[in-house]
């Protein structure tokens, strides 16, 4: 069935570094791929979406592109900030569409 | 709109007994899902409504678990003799879509914390 694998966390950063976080997905067709991300004490965010093949979402910094030849959907920000600490989930809808299939989620954490 | 809201935000309760979480999705929008999410996994598909219908339950929804959305608005999850293995936290999301697509965005809540001790 569907899937989605995020890379193992925790990611600890230094201030202004450099962030990938790895997503690849196993799907039939080419679904919308998402990232959400979770802040302490809060619910889950949209932070960005590609609807197809080759497009880029992207939302307060963050990047990544669908790329249906390597399955992938990684996520970069070129210059992390403490206020970035939280954990990040993949996802992909499922088959029928009707709900999110979510990675593990990767936790970073972010220190000045 | 202040967003999705679910309570209580922390439920504790002994092995055995009954708990029912509540949600309040955004306004006007028919479509209501509950996740659960262990800690170091990401959230599971449970069940959702597509205004009061329940369209879709996960193979995760045992029998002890039930939901509602009586006027399709708001929504109950119930769990009914609730075992160590139900602690998790219980999340709803809401939103607005048409068709069978899930390209539009779901917001959630804060999510219950639940407790079986």
């Amino acid at each position: 069935g569907d899937s989605v694998t995020q890379m193992e966390g925790p990611v600890t950063l230094s201030e202004e570094a450099f962030l990938t976080i790895n997503c690849t997905y196993t799907a039939t067709g080419y679904p919308s791929l998402f990232w959400y991300v979770q802040y302490p004490g809060e619910g889950l965010q949209l932070l960005l979406k590609a609807t197809k093949a080759d497009d880029k979402g992207s939302n307060k910094g963050f990047e990544a592109t669908y790329r249906k030849e390597t399955t992938s959907f990684h996520l970069e920000k070129g210059s992390v900030q403490v206020s970035d600490s939280a954990v990040y989930f993949c996802a992909l809808p499922n088959q029928a569409g009707t709900a999110l299939i979510f990675g593990k989620g990767t936790t970073l954490s972010v220190s000045s | 709109d202040t967003g999705v809201s679910q309570d209580p935000r922390h439920k504790i309760t002994k092995r055995g007994q009954n708990v029912t979480f509540r949600c309040d999705p955004i306004s006007e929008h028919n479509r209501l899902y509950w996740y659960r999410q262990t800690l170091g996994q990401g959230p599971e598909f449970l069940t959702y409504f597509q205004n009061e219908a329940q369209l879709e339950k996960s193979r995760l929804l045992s029998d002890r678990f039930s939901a509602e959305r009586p006027k399709g608005s708001f929504s109950t999850l119930e769990i009914q003799r609730t075992e160590q293995g139900d602690s998790a936290m219980y999340l709803c999301a809401s939103s607005r879509a048409t068709g069978s697509s899930m390209n539009t965005e779901a917001f959630f809540g804060q999510g219950t914390r639940l407790t079986v001790v």
